[in-house]
């Protein structure tokens, strides 16, 4: 059973620093892997899809790196902004494209 | 871009009633849809998975006789809660995968709340 840990749970960071988010899984038989951001009380908003076949993804200050051999994913997110506070969540694919979440990042960016 | 729907937004009942909750994909067939449970602070846990004309398949410990999931057409699946209890009440978000854009991306609804009192 695939298991999903995000590290670290809540980050506090000053507006217009670099960070790093983690994600690490125990099952690296995955077909994809995303990144998503959700808003207090809301739905997910999807923010990059790495393909199995991949090893990183970018779009605009965001870049996320898969590494299955490890089992690792990292979000990268350059020069934080407060609109990026919410909570961060990596979900893993599998065969039948349900997806299997991490407990997330609460990401707060101080203006 | 794709956009998922889902009615009600919130919904409070009392307890031993049923509750149905819609999930609609507006602009894109989606001939799978998931259903997800959120609980508070907790991250989203897959109650199941709902094809459109076949049965929907259930997550091991989620009762199919509780949360009936009906997907009747490619745009719309909907989620029975029976006979709701207090432990019910959670955050209810679905997901619709875009067949036929041959992607793997999943699009997510902006969730319902349900209170059970």
């Amino acid at each position: 059973k695939q298991e999903v840990t995000q590290i670290p749970a809540a980050l506090s960071v000053p507006e217009g620093e670099n960070l790093v988010l983690n994600c690490s899984f125990t099952d690296s038989a995955i077909y994809n892997l995303q990144w998503f951001r959700q808003d207090p009380g809301k739905g997910l908003t999807s923010l990059l899809l790495i393909q199995s076949s991949q090893r990183e993804q970018t779009s605009g200050r965001l870049n996320a790196s898969l590494d299955k051999s490890s089992g690792r994913s990292t979000l990268y997110i350059a020069a934080s902004q407060p609109g990026d506070s919410a909570t961060y969540l990596c979900a893993l694919g599998g065969s039948a494209r349900q997806l299997t979440f991490g407990s997330g990042t609460q990401l707060t960016v101080l203006p | 871009g794709a956009v998922v729907s889902q009615h009600p937004s919130w919904v409070i009942c009392k307890s031993g009633t049923s509750v149905k909750i819609e999930c609609r994909s507006l602009d894109f067939q989606a001939t799978t849809m998931f259903w997800y449970r959120q609980f508070p602070k907790q991250s989203l846990m897959l109650m199941a998975t709902s094809n459109e004309g076949s049965k929907a398949t259930y997550e091991q410990g989620v009762e199919k006789d509780k949360f009936l999931i009906n997907h009747a057409s490619l745009t719309l699946s909907t989620l029975t809660v029976t006979s709701a209890h207090p432990e019910d009440s959670s955050f209810y978000i679905c997901s619709a995968r875009a067949s036929e854009w041959g992607t793997d991306t999943q699009y997510f609804g902006p969730g319902t709340r349900l209170t059970v009192l």
